[in-house]
């Protein structure tokens, strides 16, 4: 089925780094969700974001809505050991409501 | 607020026996999702419903799946038989059309058909 296509794939960096991850796709999103998921969990809602080039934080986290509304970013600040897990992008296809489509993951590792 | 609830948390069951996970979705949401996790194929999402009724069931793998949202507060996702294929994490999800249709996720159904 369609995809995102999430890079990178994973990340192994040191406490304190910063980190950056980003989501494209061929055709337009109207709606971008980054989730992060730790082992044993759900997928938790870190940063919606609904119009193109809209820059929204929440912490350390930075999430961008890209302005041809065909791809994403999110940026961690000076990551902690806490920040382990999986991030994944998710993107509501124009003219389909409700059916998200999501990235692959990105698995985050931080060495303290 | 309670979020999503889904039970049971965790199921070990032989092949060929029925299985059925339970959701609650978050109160007022309106859309109910189905997903399936496994390590080779991500997150695929199985079924959605809209006030209660299913509107994409494209992503279920085939027959043996069921789901069925008697009411606003609960779904369930029946799997009849079981197969050692369908060993993944169940999540459901819900949302709200007024939060831009971001969706919550509970905490998963862990699966092990052996």
């Amino acid at each position: 089925g369609q995809q995102l296509n999430q890079s990178p794939q994973s990340m192994f960096i040191q406490e304190g780094e910063d980190v950056s991850m980003n989501c494209t796709s061929s055709s337009i999103f109207n709606t971008w969700l980054w989730y992060k998921q730790e082992p044993g969990e759900g997928p938790v809602l870190l940063i919606a974001l609904y119009k193109a080039g809209e820059l929204t934080s929440n912490g350390r986290l930075t999430a961008q809505f890209g302005i041809t509304r065909k791809d994403s970013f999110l940026n961690i600040s000076a990551s902690i050991p806490s920040d382990v897990g999986i991030y994944f992008c998710a993107g509501l296809h124009v003219g389909n409501t409700g059916k998200l489509i999501f990235g692959q993951g990105t698995t985050l590792q931080v060495k303290p | 607020d309670a979020g999503v609830i889904q039970s049971p948390r965790h199921e070990v069951t032989e092949m060929g026996q029925e299985v059925t996970l339970r959701c609650k979705p978050i109160s007022g949401h309106d859309y109910l999702f189905w997903y399936r996790q496994t390590m080779m194929r991500g997150l695929e999402l199985l079924i959605y419903f809209n006030n209660n009724v299913p509107i994409d069931d494209s992503g279920m793998p085939e027959d043996r799946f069921s789901a069925k949202m008697p009411n606003a507060s609960f779904s369930t996702l029946k799997i009849q038989p079981s197969e050692p294929r369908d060993s993944a994490v169940y999540f459901c999800a819900s949302s709200w059309v007024g939060l831009g249709e971001t969706q919550y996720f509970g905490p998963g159904t862990r699966l092990l058909v052996l």
